[in-house]
């Protein structure tokens, strides 16, 4: 049972506009959260983290927000660029036991 | 600092054979994990290992083991190979499993 889920399988934005990518999971536990993106013949790379005890990081034009109550975290990307285009992985782990990942977000960024 | 190297990048395998996959990581890093991405399924838990021993393993059948050498060295071994087992597999090095993970190229196995 897929225990994070990313409901979106691909994302098209245009360069300069905000990318929302979403991520929902459903245990309670969880208490650390990650985005990964990843290119073509190339291993996931981390992007950023946040820890349950936070709603907000912010990294650069990457900001990730999450929301305990509704069980859903989201990666924010201002402005896009086009090399922002990858798929992108959300991931849960209760208190590092094991990593659960989504399927994926192919985000493609128009110029 | 080298990254974390898997080899090999590809690999061709026929139904019922064996396939061993090897991942080197980053120098100091101790905590190794093997992932299965297939298309459709994302990024699923294999095992983990640290200093030489199982910590985590996944849900997956007995066909997959591995091991960890005293140099963080670690092999996945797939047994009786089947069509499904076809994807791609990473590995991801930290210095211990709750911090970020670095992830290798992966090796992509093909099953005929």
């Amino acid at each position: 049972d897929q225990q994070v889920k990313q409901n979106s399988p691909s994302l098209s934005v245009q360069e300069g506009r905000i990318s929302i990518l979403n991520c929902d999971y459903t245990n309670s536990m969880f208490d650390y959260f990650l985005w990964y993106k990843k290119y073509p013949a190339e291993g996931p790379t981390f992007l950023i983290s946040i820890s349950s005890i936070k709603d907000k990081n912010e990294d650069g034009r990457f900001t990730v927000f999450l929301n305990k109550s509704a069980k859903h975290l989201s990666l924010h990307i201002v402005p896009s660029q086009p090399g922002d285009s990858a798929v992108y992985f959300c991931a849960a782990s209760d208190a590092g036991n094991q990593f659960y990942f989504g399927t994926g977000t192919s985000l493609t960024v128009i110029p | 600092k080298a990254g974390v190297t898997q080899t090999p990048r590809y690999l061709i395998k026929t139904r019922g054979q064996q396939v061993t996959l090897s991942c080197s990581p980053i120098s100091g890093h101790r905590s190794v994990s093997w992932y299965q991405q297939t298309p459709g399924q994302g990024l699923q838990f294999l095992f983990e290992y640290f200093s030489e021993t199982q910590r985590n393993k996944g849900n997956f059948p007995g066909r997959f083991s591995g091991r960890q050498f005293s140099n963080s060295r670690s092999e996945m071994n797939v047994s009786t190979l089947e069509l499904g087992d076809s994807a791609l597999y990473l590995c991801a090095s930290s210095w211990d499993y709750s911090n970020e993970q670095f992830f290798g190229p992966g090796t992509r196995l093909t099953v005929l």
